[in-house]
């Protein structure tokens, strides 16, 4: 299958800094990008979609001032979780499809957000 | 959304073929039905989609019933690798094609 890798797998910040998870399509064009969050044993919970070169649209309860979403280009989508508290301490994923009505989405291996 | 149900566990032993449900009784006519899994802190993996046929890849077979309100994977040969968590998931074509995610099965393969 496709291969979408997320930098970093993991990632430890203080209270109250910025952090950059990157998302990338490495050998197709990815039209759109989702990102997810995943609490221990529990099931992904969608955050947000985001299409290239257009703004993301979020799910109902996210903050989008607080989870920025940039899609510049057709392989790249960066998620930036500002003014981390531990609370946004969590397994961050993404996915990415190609274009096609049927085409199937492949995940990145996920980053672990550690909020200290 | 078509919403869908699965049971939360099962086991399988080594070697058996591995059958899991899924219940999505509101699917629409134009709603494929997807499989991923996910391995204990890693991103969730492809397995299989399907409309309204049955479909087979190399790694499972799509078992879709005629009505379209339920279908089951089938693992064929169950290995300990295949334990995992797996979401039966339907697709949403008039929102970006986006996976909501249920609960899932927890399939645990014992020797």
């Amino acid at each position: 299958g496709a291969v979408v890798s997320q930098h970093p797998s993991w990632v430890i910040c203080k209270s109250g800094t910025s952090v950059k998870i990157e998302c990338r399509s490495l050998d197709f064009q990815a039209t759109t990008m989702f990102w997810y969050r995943q609490f221990p044993k529990q099931s992904l919970m969608l955050m947000a979609t985001s299409n290239e070169g257009s703004k993301a649209t979020y799910e109902q309860g996210v903050e989008k001032d607080k989870f920025l979403i940039n899609h510049a280009s057709l392989t790249l989508s960066t998620l930036t979780v500002t003014s981390a508290h531990p609370e946004d301490s969590s397994f961050y994923i993404c996915s990415a499809r190609a274009p096609g009505v049927t085409a199937e989405a492949f995940f990145g291996q996920g980053t672990r957000l550690t909020v200290v | 959304d078509a919403k869908t149900t699965q049971p939360p566990s099962m086991d399988c032993a080594e070697g058996r073929a591995a059958n899991l449900p899924c219940n999505h009784s509101t699917i629409s006519g134009n709603e494929y039905v997807y499989w991923y899994r996910q391995i204990h802190s890693q991103g969730p993996q492809y397995i299989i989609h399907g409309l309204k046929n049955n479909e087979t890849n190399e790694m499972a077979s799509l078992i879709i019933t005629e009505d379209r309100k339920s279908s089951t994977l089938i693992l064929p040969h169950a290995t300990l690798r295949d334990t995992a968590v797996y979401y039966c998931i339907v697709r949403v074509y008039n929102q970006g094609g986006k996976l909501i995610f249920g609960q899932g099965t927890e399939l645990s393969v014992k020797p």
